[in-house]
């Protein structure tokens, strides 16, 4: 079955780490996106992929990096710059480019500082 | 920066009876979409609507699209309890392809 798969779906972090979240998708979709989900509130996306190596800020990109080597894949990094982590953290794709079609998402990683 | 802004923020009703969500967004958009979310969730797409498209129909769900007032419409009809879930709206602009959420609707739904 195709989808979205984000890993892990739990994940914990002390301060001052650095932490990766997973997601892959093998929907061939060529774009990608992160979005940040604070408790009762909507998503707000950090960063969005387009094609392959490609990358663009979202509008809350501070404190997190990604990286776009593979067309399957678009890991976050949530580094230690970003002062509150601790969210749900959505991975979605769509294709063609997003325009005129549903976004599929994952299931979501829930990460909490410690 | 959030572009839809759902009304209200928390729905309460009775199984059978038809729930309406209101959406309004601030910038042009080339469509409008709609994403449900059981708590804990990933968001699950419902249905889409074109800038250029004033009605949608997909079973019991039917939105609306007013361009002009910048405003759209969810109407879930004969509800049922698995229907209870967060409703979000969400707008892709014409200048680029990246979507905004709004903060949903919370619609509980008791058998």
């Amino acid at each position: 079955d195709g989808g979205i798969t984000q890993s892990p779906k739990y994940l914990f972090r002390k301060e001052g780490q650095n932490v990766t979240l997973s997601c892959e998708q093998n929907l061939n979709h060529d774009a990608m996106y992160w979005y940040r989900q604070d408790p009762g509130q909507g998503l707000r996306l950090i960063y969005y992929s387009q094609i392959v190596n490609d990358f663009q800020k979202g509008d809350i990109a501070e404190g997190y990096s990604v990286s776009r080597e593979k067309k399957e894949s678009f890991p976050l990094t949530v580094t230690s710059a970003q002062k509150n982590p601790t969210a749900f953290y959505l991975c979605a794709s769509s294709n063609p480019g997003g325009k005129g079609y549903g976004y599929t998402f994952g299931s979501g990683t829930r990460l909490t500082v410690v | 920066s959030q572009q839809g802004e759902e009304d209200p923020q928390a729905l309460s009703i009775q199984e059978g009876e038809n729930a309406t969500m209101n959406c309004s967004y601030k910038t042009s958009i080339n469509n409008l979409q709609w994403y449900r979310q059981n708590s804990g969730r990933g968001l699950v797409h419902l249905i889409l609507i074109r800038s250029n498209e004033r009605e949608k129909h997909s079973g019991r769900l039917r939105v609306t699209l007013d361009t002009s007032k910048k405003s759209s419409s969810l109407l879930i009809t004969a509800s049922r309890a698995a229907d209870t879930a967060s409703y979000f709206c969400a707008t892709v602009p014409y200048n680029n392809n990246d979507m905004r959420f709004g903060a949903g609707t919370r619609l509980t739904v008791k058998p």
